[in-house]
């Protein structure tokens, strides 16, 4: 069984369009993030959710939402696509709040491309 | 927290050649997490590095963290294929505690 799995793994759309990535993760963890990585490779941090309370939230245009109904989901809303949200979103997870001790669980990411 | 910087950006070898990679901050380091991803993959932690000075060994990979805690090391010793990836490494510290990463140190083997 995967422990954190997200979908799709794939996601083609056209600008201007309404998508969301779905996440689950099955460890049992607390603490539940939303990272994007761009064509750099660059790995930076979107939201953060423990227990289902958001506690980071970066500089992210609000046309992104991320929604935790329960603490094994966390699920990420972006509206009005634009061209530069072309990215691989990684989810990921980890036992308690993201202090930076504990050591993050990623799932197998969504790579989005915006036409 | 500021980021932590990693060198070199890009690492070509022959396998069985050895290679490493840098991570630098100019503040003090609670801990240091290294992940590796592979092409098309996801980062997977490979280690957490707490104490000064300390040296942790995972088979042909060795890694070191700084006796001032402001710098870390990843060692390979003979590169195999296998081994292609991105390694990143990644500090506590952000604004609400969160993980920072690196850029990574992008490694290719040529067989």
């Amino acid at each position: 069984d995967t422990a954190v799995s997200q979908t799709p793994k794939y996601l083609v759309t056209q600008m201007g369009n309404d998508k969301s990535i779905k996440c689950e993760q099955n460890l049992g963890h607390d603490t539940m993030y939303w990272y994007k990585q761009d064509s750099k490779k660059f790995l930076k941090i979107m939201f953060s959710y423990n227990n289902k309370e958001l506690i980071i939230n970066e500089t992210v245009p609000n046309r992104f939402s991320p929604k935790s109904p329960d603490k094994a989901h966390l699920n990420l809303h972006i509206n009005s696509l634009e061209l530069g949200d072309s990215a691989v979103y990684f989810c990921a997870s980890s036992l308690n709040t993201g202090t930076g001790g504990e050591k993050l669980f990623f799932g197998s990411g969504t790579q989005l491309s915006v036409l | 927290g500021q980021q932590v910087m990693q060198i070199p950006q890009y690492q070509h070898v022959q396998e069985g050649e050895d290679f490493t990679t840098y991570c630098n901050s100019s503040t003090t380091l609670s801990n240091i997490q290294w992940y590796k991803q592979r092409p098309g993959g996801h980062p997977v932690f490979l280690i957490q590095l707490v104490k000064s000075g300390e040296v942790k060994k995972q088979k042909r990979l060795t890694f070191q963290f700084g006796e001032a805690k402001k710098n870390s090391s990843l060692h390979i010793t003979a590169t195999q294929t296998t081994d292609v990836g991105t390694y990143f490494c990644a500090r506590g510290g952000g604004s609400q505690g969160n993980l920072i990463f690196g850029k990574g140190t992008k490694l290719s083997v040529k067989p």
